[in-house]
């Protein structure tokens, strides 16, 4: 049974520091893996989809890595600003797992201070 | 093109009563997902429908709990009787066609959620 981690649950950092947030799975069997952003009360927001196939993806100020064999994928948010304070959840889709559910760890609460 | 749409946003039921959940997918999918997340926890995947069909119902509980996705309309998630312990926020999500990897149709997306509150 696939069971996805996500430490630490909670991060508070000043602005403009560097943000890693880290992301494991315990089965390496995945299709793919999925950064989402969740504001209190809110939605999801994906951020990044990194496929299996994939090191690493990008997109403005989001960096995420994936290093499958290891079951282990980071988020890296550069230079971060308080609007970046929000709950970031990550998601696998195995291969295993019968139908295309999505298995998600338990979030990382960031917090970042002006 | 609209996103993925859930309605209510919010809902309030008092023990006992139904609770009827609905989501529109996104324009051009046909394959839709809810995902329940209790107070304090992480999403978990209940349901997953493609139109008139039901692929994988291993995360509904045994009771009470129903979806369906007819051929015209939104996809409905049922709660009869509820009970405290049901209050949550339900999202759905929606994709196209899910593949295996290398293809760009494997990614999900989801709605606003409804928050069900029972008094």
């Amino acid at each position: 049974k696939q069971e996805v981690t996500q430490i630490p649950a909670a991060l508070s950092v000043p602005e403009g520091e560097n943000l890693v947030l880290n992301c494991s799975f315990t089965d390496s069997a995945i299709y793919n893996l999925q950064w989402f952003r969740q504001d209190p009360g809110k939605g999801l927001t994906s951020l990044l989809l990194i496929q299996s196939s994939q090191r690493e993806q990008t997109s403005g100020r989001l960096n995420a890595s994936l290093d499958k064999s290891s079951g282990r994928s980071t988020l890296y948010i550069a230079a971060s600003q308080p609007g970046d304070s929000a709950t970031y959840l990550c998601a696998v889709k195995g291969i295993k797992a019968a139908g295309n559910k999505l298995t998600f760890g338990g979030g990382t609460r960031v917090l970042v201070k002006p | 093109n609209a996103g993925v749409m859930q309605n209510p946003r919010h809902l309030v039921r008092r023990r006992g009563q139904e609770a009827r959940l609905r989501c529109s997918p996104m324009k051009g999918h046909s394959h839709v997902y809810w995902y329940r997340q209790l107070p304090e926890e992480g999403l978990k995947f209940m349901v997953y429908l493609q139109k008139e069909n039901i692929i994988d119902e291993s995360g509904m509980p045994k009771e009470r709990f129903s979806a369906e996705f007819p051929k015209e309309g939104p996809s409905i998630l049922r709660i009869q009787q509820v009970v405290r312990g049901d209050s949550a926020a339900y999202f759905c999500a929606s994709s196209p066609i899910p593949v295996g990897s290398g293809s760009s149709y494997n990614e999900q997306f989801f709605g606003p959620g409804t928050r069900l509150t029972v008094l």
